[in-house]
């Protein structure tokens, strides 16, 4: 089965840093660019990070450049993104999700929620 | 900045009827990077559409999208008891992605 398993979400203070990772199995992740996006709560959806297949190209929101780092091991099926800095506009439920060939999004994770407060 | 716009924010339908939804970007949009998604209270987004009008793998005939440069529509040609959810738009500009803020479909 093609899943995507997200991991890492939690309370943590203003300033503080968190470190998401989600899990791919059933699909060969190596070939697949791979995406965070979140949703605050009772809010639409918005595109977070994205990271090419090898690494090769890495894109961020500008709400989050600077702060956020994407990564993947791909030996591990694994993609991970690095949290620091964090505010409470950060709050929200990340969710990671595939692309396929044309680009949209086409397998997603459960998501994990991220709280940022005092 | 590129801006997705969906209209209307609501749209309150009764089972069987046909609903029109409407993306509007401020800057013309690569088709094959239009895309369509479901959201459900407490689920994962569901791919609808790819590439302005094409269907994702499982999706039911009556969903169909269609548009160009700016204007695109999401149609759900007879609404049935599952299809009331939230709809977003998405395109995709090269060095990232953008969503509209969503429509929600209700049962009128």
């Amino acid at each position: 089965e093609v899943q995507l398993v997200e991991s890492g979400g939690g309370l943590v203070k203003p300033g503080g840093s968190l470190r998401l990772s989600c899990a791919a199995s059933g699909f060969t992740f190596s070939n697949h660019n791979m995406n965070w996006v979140r949703q605050a709560p009772g809010k639409g959806l918005e595109w977070v990070s994205s990271i090419s297949t090898y690494s090769t190209y890495i894109y961020y929101a500008d709400s989050v450049k600077g702060r956020f780092t994407i990564s993947r091991d791909n030996a591990k099926h694994s993609l991970t993104l690095q949290m620091n800095s964090l505010r409470v506009e950060d709050t929200a439920v990340y969710y990671c999700a595939r692309a396929q060939w044309s680009y949209a999004f086409d397998i997603w994770g459960q998501g994990t929620m991220v709280t940022v407060s005092s | 900045e590129f801006v997705l716009t969906q209209s209307p924010g609501t749209l309150s339908l009764s089972p069987g009827e046909r609903a029109t939804l409407s993306c509007r970007a401020t800057q013309s949009v690569n088709s094959n990077y239009l895309v369509w998604y479901q959201q459900k209270p407490g689920q994962a987004p569901r791919l609808l559409i790819y590439g302005a009008s094409s269907r994702a793998t499982g999706i039911p005939d009556r969903f169909s999208g269609s548009g160009s440069g700016t204007d695109f529509t999401l149609t759900i040609s007879r609404l049935e008891a599952e299809d009331f959810a939230l709809y977003y738009c998405q395109q995709y500009g090269g060095s990232g992605w953008t969503f509209g803020q969503g429509t929600k479909v209700e049962i009128k």
